[in-house]
């Protein structure tokens, strides 16, 4: 069964810096490209980064562009999201989704909240 | 980047009702587009894949169609578990936009 898991959300101070983690299982992560996606309280969708499969080709949202770092180590079958300079506007539930096009495996989410 | 817009943005209607959903893309996209389903406190659910394509298990009363700049979406006969909020998604270019949702109530 396919499975990822979010983890690393929490509450930050506008400024700060956070680290979210997504374990994965059921696949073969490494033949999987990769993406965050993210959902602020009661708003819809916004599509956040991307990762090739090995990690060559990545893409950002121009919201985040220049202060998130999307990573990934297949040999630990995780995916990163590093981001920085956190504003209220990153508040969100951060979703790891596998695939590009087809993305059909969503994790549960993790929060992130970002206020003083 | 490319925009999505949705209508309506939300809907009323009742179990049996045939329901309709409509995204644009602000550029041609060809067949690059999906459908999610997204109840509340959950995560998002993909019903359908380059604009037609159901997903395995998803029932047959879903169905999407369209290509270039406008898209549909339809549910033959609403089920009790189909009220929702309804996204369509563009995976053509970077950045991959969704639309801005639709949600699905009881009337």
């Amino acid at each position: 069964e396919v499975q990822v898991i979010e983890s690393g959300g929490g509450l930050v101070k506008p400024g700060g810096s956070l680290r979210l983690s997504c374990a994965a299982s059921g696949f073969i992560f490494s033949d999987y490209r990769m993406n965050w996606v993210r959902q602020a309280p009661g708003k819809g969708l916004e599509w956040v980064s991307f990762i090739s499969s090995s990690g060559i080709y990545i893409s950002y949202a121009d919201s985040v562009k220049g202060r998130f770092t999307i990573s990934r180590d297949n040999a630990k079958n995780s995916l990163y999201l590093q981001m920085n300079s956190l504003r209220a506007e990153d508040t969100a539930v951060y979703y790891c989704v596998t695939g590009a096009g087809a993305t059909r495996d969503w994790g549960q989410g993790t929060l992130v909240t970002v206020s003083s | 980047d490319i925009q999505m817009t949705q209508s309506p943005s939300s809907l009323s209607a009742s179990v049996g009702d045939r329901v309709t959903i409509t995204c644009q893309a602000s550029q041609d996209i060809s067949n690059y587009l999906n459908w999610y389903q997204q109840k509340s406190g959950k995560a998002p659910k993909l019903l359908i894949h380059d604009a037609s394509n159901l997903e395995t298990g998803v029932p047959s009363r879903f169905s999407g169609s369209g290509s270039g700049t406008d898209f549909t979406f339809t549910i033959s006969n609403l089920q009790p578990e189909d009220f929702a909020t309804y996204y369509c998604q563009q995976y053509d270019n970077f950045p991959f936009t969704f639309g801005p949702g639709t949600k699905v109530d009881v009337k």
